[in-house]
């Protein structure tokens, strides 16, 4: 079974940008997760979504934003980029419904804002 | 507040003896635990995962224990390879409502095994 995949790998914005991070599951996997990790904040969680829609959100500004399609496969969305957005961004996937599931990660997006 | 916490934030083991990670939270609603490992530039790799009806679960060289009274976990590597060294992270998650999909991470622990 193939992994999460995510892409593009590696991406360079300026402040001000908007930018959008795709994100494919699992086959099978219905649940998507999205963290950031910056090297002063660790691991932070950003959003999940199941069955297209969105099921729990962390403490980060409105300028994050996602959806999640028919087909389970995520976006998310950052606009009004800041230097501080600058971060790997993961995407993980597990088979959902329930919150006590493995989830298993992408290779990441590592985003950079100048 | 960090509700997860890697207070050792380096280990180095010589190959074939144990590595001995610890995790500490502060949250008791956290109903499940897990380990990961990763490398730079790479997404976690699961490694093992246990829940709080349980103490212990093993899988080949890795085992995870769980001690709630003591909101302690740990994973240990029996025996340490060289190519475990990476960056181990323990994370928490809880049951439904603000639980869904939602995992806390510690700061994780760079293990160095050395040959």
């Amino acid at each position: 079974k193939a992994g999460v995949t995510q892409t593009p790998r590696y991406l360079i914005k300026t402040r001000g940008q908007q930018v959008t991070l795709s994100c494919s599951p699992i086959s099978g996997h219905r649940s998507v997760s999205w963290y950031q990790q910056t090297p002063g904040q660790g691991l932070q969680f950003l959003f999940e979504y199941f069955s297209e829609t969105q099921r729990n959100k962390g403490n980060f500004p409105g300028r994050f934003s996602g959806r999640q399609f028919s087909n389970s496969r995520s976006e998310m969305n950052v606009s009004t980029l800041e230097l501080g957005d600058s971060a790997l961004y993961l995407c993980a996937s597990s088979l959902g419904p329930t919150s006590s599931e493995t989830q298993y990660f992408g290779p990441g997006t590592r985003l950079l804002v100048l | 507040d960090q509700q997860v916490k890697q207070n050792s934030p380096s280990l180095s083991v010589q190959e074939g003896r144990i590595s001995i990670l610890n995790c500490d939270y502060t949250n008791s609603m956290f109903d499940y635990f897990l380990w990961y490992k990763k490398y730079p530039a790479e997404g976690p790799t699961f490694l093992i995962s246990i829940s709080s009806i349980k103490d212990k679960n093993e899988d080949g060289r890795f085992t995870v224990f769980l001690n709630k009274s003591a909101k302690h976990l740990s994973l240990h590597i029996v025996p340490s390879q060289p190519g475990d060294s990476a960056v181990y992270f323990c994370a928490a998650g809880g049951k439904g409502g603000t639980s869904y999909g939602k995992l806390t991470f510690g700061q994780g622990t760079i293990l160095t095994v050395h040959p």
